[in-house]
Protein backbone atom coordinates (compact mmCIF):
# COMPACT_ATOMS: atom_id res chain seq x y z
CA UNK A 1 0.00 0.00 0.00
CA UNK A 2 0.91 3.58 -0.54
CA UNK A 3 2.69 4.90 2.33
CA UNK A 4 3.05 8.16 1.39
CA UNK A 5 0.30 10.08 0.21
CA UNK A 6 0.88 13.26 -2.06
CA UNK A 7 -1.36 15.98 -3.74
CA UNK A 8 -2.08 17.74 -5.80
CA UNK A 9 -1.23 15.59 -8.55
CA UNK A 10 -0.38 18.42 -10.92
CA UNK A 11 -0.88 22.36 -10.50
CA UNK A 12 -0.25 25.20 -12.53
CA UNK A 13 1.25 28.60 -10.90
CA UNK A 14 2.00 32.30 -12.61
CA UNK A 15 5.33 33.65 -12.14
CA UNK A 16 5.79 34.87 -8.48
CA UNK A 17 2.73 32.52 -6.85
CA UNK A 18 3.21 30.08 -4.39
CA UNK A 19 3.15 26.71 -4.96
CA UNK A 20 1.58 24.36 -2.37
CA UNK A 21 2.11 20.25 -2.63
CA UNK A 22 0.63 18.50 0.47
CA UNK A 23 2.35 14.93 1.56
CA UNK A 24 0.37 12.73 4.53
CA UNK A 25 1.93 9.89 5.84
CA UNK A 26 0.48 7.05 8.38
CA UNK A 27 3.95 5.12 9.99
CA UNK A 28 5.07 6.90 13.21
CA UNK A 29 8.48 5.71 12.93
CA UNK A 30 9.00 7.35 10.17
CA UNK A 31 11.97 10.36 10.98
CA UNK A 32 13.26 11.46 7.73
CA UNK A 33 11.17 13.48 5.33
CA UNK A 34 12.76 14.76 2.00
CA UNK A 35 11.93 16.05 -0.68
CA UNK A 36 13.09 15.68 -4.49
CA UNK A 37 12.57 17.40 -7.74
CA UNK A 38 13.04 15.81 -10.73
CA UNK A 39 13.64 17.51 -14.22
CA UNK A 40 12.35 15.27 -17.61
CA UNK A 41 15.34 13.12 -18.56
CA UNK A 42 16.98 13.47 -15.23
CA UNK A 43 16.65 11.80 -12.06
CA UNK A 44 15.26 12.87 -8.68
CA UNK A 45 17.69 15.51 -7.13
CA UNK A 46 17.28 16.19 -3.45
CA UNK A 47 15.92 19.21 -2.87
CA UNK A 48 15.21 19.62 0.83
CA UNK A 49 14.82 17.46 3.97
CA UNK A 50 13.24 17.93 7.72
CA UNK A 51 13.31 16.03 10.95
CA UNK A 52 10.15 15.41 12.90
CA UNK A 53 11.83 17.55 15.59
CA UNK A 54 11.41 20.23 13.46
CA UNK A 55 8.27 22.33 12.65
CA UNK A 56 9.54 24.77 9.34
CA UNK A 57 12.51 24.47 7.55
CA UNK A 58 13.47 27.09 4.75
CA UNK A 59 16.25 26.98 2.18
CA UNK A 60 16.15 29.84 -0.44
CA UNK A 61 12.56 29.96 -2.10
CA UNK A 62 11.73 26.36 -0.51
CA UNK A 63 10.32 25.31 2.46
CA UNK A 64 9.21 22.58 4.24
CA UNK A 65 6.14 22.24 6.70
CA UNK A 66 5.68 19.77 9.12
CA UNK A 67 2.76 18.64 11.13
CA UNK A 68 3.94 16.19 13.59
CA UNK A 69 0.61 15.29 15.12
CA UNK A 70 -1.78 15.37 11.38
CA UNK A 71 1.11 13.42 10.43
CA UNK A 72 1.11 15.79 7.32
CA UNK A 73 4.11 17.53 5.93
CA UNK A 74 4.16 20.10 2.79
CA UNK A 75 6.35 21.51 0.24
CA UNK A 76 5.76 25.66 -0.13
CA UNK A 77 7.88 27.23 -3.59
CA UNK A 78 8.23 31.20 -3.11
CA UNK A 79 8.29 33.38 -5.91
CA UNK A 80 7.61 30.70 -8.25
CA UNK A 81 9.82 30.76 -11.52
CA UNK A 82 9.66 29.14 -14.76
CA UNK A 83 12.72 26.99 -13.60
CA UNK A 84 10.52 25.71 -10.67
CA UNK A 85 8.69 23.74 -13.78
CA UNK A 86 9.42 20.08 -12.52
CA UNK A 87 8.09 17.22 -10.69
CA UNK A 88 8.13 17.38 -6.76
CA UNK A 89 7.99 14.39 -4.85
CA UNK A 90 7.69 13.86 -1.44
CA UNK A 91 9.27 11.16 0.15
CA UNK A 92 9.52 8.89 4.54
CA UNK A 93 11.85 6.85 5.77
CA UNK A 94 13.14 5.60 9.03
CA UNK A 95 16.15 3.94 9.81
CA UNK A 96 16.83 0.15 7.67
CA UNK A 97 14.39 1.07 5.64
CA UNK A 98 13.48 1.68 2.30
CA UNK A 99 12.72 5.55 1.34
CA UNK A 100 9.64 5.09 0.18
CA UNK A 101 7.76 7.67 -2.58
CA UNK A 102 4.39 9.63 -2.91
CA UNK A 103 2.94 9.85 -6.34
CA UNK A 104 4.49 13.11 -7.06
CA UNK A 105 3.49 16.49 -8.12
CA UNK A 106 3.69 18.19 -11.80
CA UNK A 107 4.28 21.75 -11.06
CA UNK A 108 3.88 24.15 -14.15
CA UNK A 109 5.11 27.61 -13.83
CA UNK A 110 3.46 30.05 -16.64
CA UNK A 111 5.77 33.24 -17.01
CA UNK B 1 33.21 14.62 -7.01
CA UNK B 2 31.06 12.59 -10.11
CA UNK B 3 27.80 11.67 -9.05
CA UNK B 4 26.07 8.18 -9.81
CA UNK B 5 26.66 6.76 -13.29
CA UNK B 6 23.57 4.60 -14.61
CA UNK B 7 24.79 2.36 -17.79
CA UNK B 8 23.32 2.11 -20.39
CA UNK B 9 21.05 5.13 -20.90
CA UNK B 10 18.47 3.98 -23.15
CA UNK B 11 17.46 0.13 -23.98
CA UNK B 12 15.29 -1.73 -26.61
CA UNK B 13 14.36 -5.34 -25.48
CA UNK B 14 12.24 -8.03 -27.03
CA UNK B 15 9.57 -9.67 -24.38
CA UNK B 16 11.07 -13.01 -23.20
CA UNK B 17 14.86 -11.53 -23.11
CA UNK B 18 16.98 -10.32 -20.60
CA UNK B 19 18.72 -7.41 -19.53
CA UNK B 20 21.35 -6.19 -16.83
CA UNK B 21 21.94 -2.66 -15.92
CA UNK B 22 24.84 -1.33 -14.42
CA UNK B 23 25.07 1.48 -11.80
CA UNK B 24 28.72 3.35 -10.24
CA UNK B 25 27.80 4.57 -6.87
CA UNK B 26 29.04 7.91 -5.98
CA UNK B 27 32.95 7.56 -4.50
CA UNK B 28 32.65 6.52 -1.25
CA UNK B 29 29.20 5.67 -1.08
CA UNK B 30 28.44 2.07 0.14
CA UNK B 31 24.96 1.63 -0.24
CA UNK B 32 23.08 1.47 -3.59
CA UNK B 33 19.19 1.19 -4.09
CA UNK B 34 17.16 0.38 -7.07
CA UNK B 35 13.97 1.56 -8.35
CA UNK B 36 11.42 1.31 -11.53
CA UNK B 37 9.95 4.65 -12.38
CA UNK B 38 6.89 4.16 -14.36
CA UNK B 39 3.89 7.40 -15.27
CA UNK B 40 1.12 4.94 -13.52
CA UNK B 41 2.93 3.78 -10.14
CA UNK B 42 5.31 6.43 -9.46
CA UNK B 43 8.45 5.00 -7.98
CA UNK B 44 8.60 1.51 -6.67
CA UNK B 45 11.33 -0.12 -4.49
CA UNK B 46 13.12 -2.77 -5.83
CA UNK B 47 15.67 -3.82 -3.53
CA UNK B 48 18.91 -2.28 -1.74
CA UNK B 49 22.58 -3.34 -1.34
CA UNK B 50 25.14 -2.05 1.04
CA UNK B 51 28.74 -4.21 1.19
CA UNK B 52 27.70 -6.56 -1.41
CA UNK B 53 24.60 -7.89 0.91
CA UNK B 54 21.01 -7.75 -0.13
CA UNK B 55 19.47 -5.65 2.85
CA UNK B 56 15.57 -4.89 1.57
CA UNK B 57 13.63 -5.99 -0.96
CA UNK B 58 10.33 -4.65 -2.44
CA UNK B 59 7.24 -6.77 -3.69
CA UNK B 60 8.89 -7.53 -6.81
CA UNK B 61 8.81 -10.84 -8.81
CA UNK B 62 12.25 -12.55 -8.95
CA UNK B 63 12.51 -11.94 -12.35
CA UNK B 64 14.49 -8.86 -10.94
CA UNK B 65 17.27 -9.71 -9.16
CA UNK B 66 20.44 -7.44 -8.53
CA UNK B 67 24.16 -7.45 -7.05
CA UNK B 68 26.68 -5.63 -5.27
CA UNK B 69 30.35 -5.33 -5.91
CA UNK B 70 33.30 -5.24 -3.40
CA UNK B 71 33.86 -1.60 -5.17
CA UNK B 72 30.23 -0.84 -4.48
CA UNK B 73 29.42 -0.97 -8.09
CA UNK B 74 25.80 -2.70 -8.95
CA UNK B 75 24.09 -4.37 -11.33
CA UNK B 76 20.58 -5.46 -11.69
CA UNK B 77 18.71 -8.02 -14.18
CA UNK B 78 15.73 -8.53 -15.47
CA UNK B 79 14.63 -12.37 -17.02
CA UNK B 80 12.07 -12.77 -19.30
CA UNK B 81 10.94 -9.64 -20.03
CA UNK B 82 7.54 -8.44 -20.40
CA UNK B 83 5.67 -5.18 -21.78
CA UNK B 84 4.98 -4.25 -18.01
CA UNK B 85 8.93 -3.87 -17.59
CA UNK B 86 9.33 -0.90 -19.16
CA UNK B 87 10.03 2.13 -17.28
CA UNK B 88 12.77 4.19 -16.31
CA UNK B 89 15.13 2.42 -13.54
CA UNK B 90 16.52 4.59 -10.95
CA UNK B 91 19.76 3.48 -9.42
CA UNK B 92 20.65 5.79 -5.86
CA UNK B 93 23.61 5.69 -3.51
CA UNK B 94 23.63 6.89 0.06
CA UNK B 95 26.76 7.01 2.10
CA UNK B 96 26.35 4.46 5.12
CA UNK B 97 23.66 2.44 6.44
CA UNK B 98 20.86 1.18 5.04
CA UNK B 99 17.88 3.01 3.50
CA UNK B 100 18.12 6.92 3.46
CA UNK B 101 18.44 9.03 6.42
CA UNK B 102 18.91 13.17 6.66
CA UNK B 103 22.66 12.34 7.30
CA UNK B 104 23.09 10.03 4.52
CA UNK B 105 20.45 11.05 1.90
CA UNK B 106 19.71 9.35 -1.65
CA UNK B 107 21.53 10.49 -4.15
CA UNK B 108 20.48 9.29 -7.93
CA UNK B 109 21.60 8.63 -11.56
CA UNK B 110 19.99 9.65 -14.42
CA UNK B 111 18.39 6.31 -14.87
CA UNK B 112 18.14 3.95 -17.67
CA UNK B 113 15.02 3.85 -19.97
CA UNK B 114 14.03 0.46 -20.76
CA UNK B 115 11.34 -0.45 -23.29
CA UNK B 116 10.35 -3.74 -23.92
CA UNK B 117 8.54 -4.43 -27.19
Amino acid sequence: QQQVKQSPQSLIVQKGGISIINCAYENTAFDYFPWYQQFPGKGPALLIAIRPDVSEKKEGRFTISFNKSAKQFSLHIMDSQPGDSATYFCAASKPDYKLSFGAGTTVTVRA
Amino acid sequence: KAGVTQTPRYLIKTRGQQVTLSCSPISGHRSVSWYQQTPGQGLQFLFEYFSETQRNKGNFPGRFSGRQFSNSRSEMNVSTLELGDSALYLCASSLVGTGSSYNSPLHFGNGTRLTVT
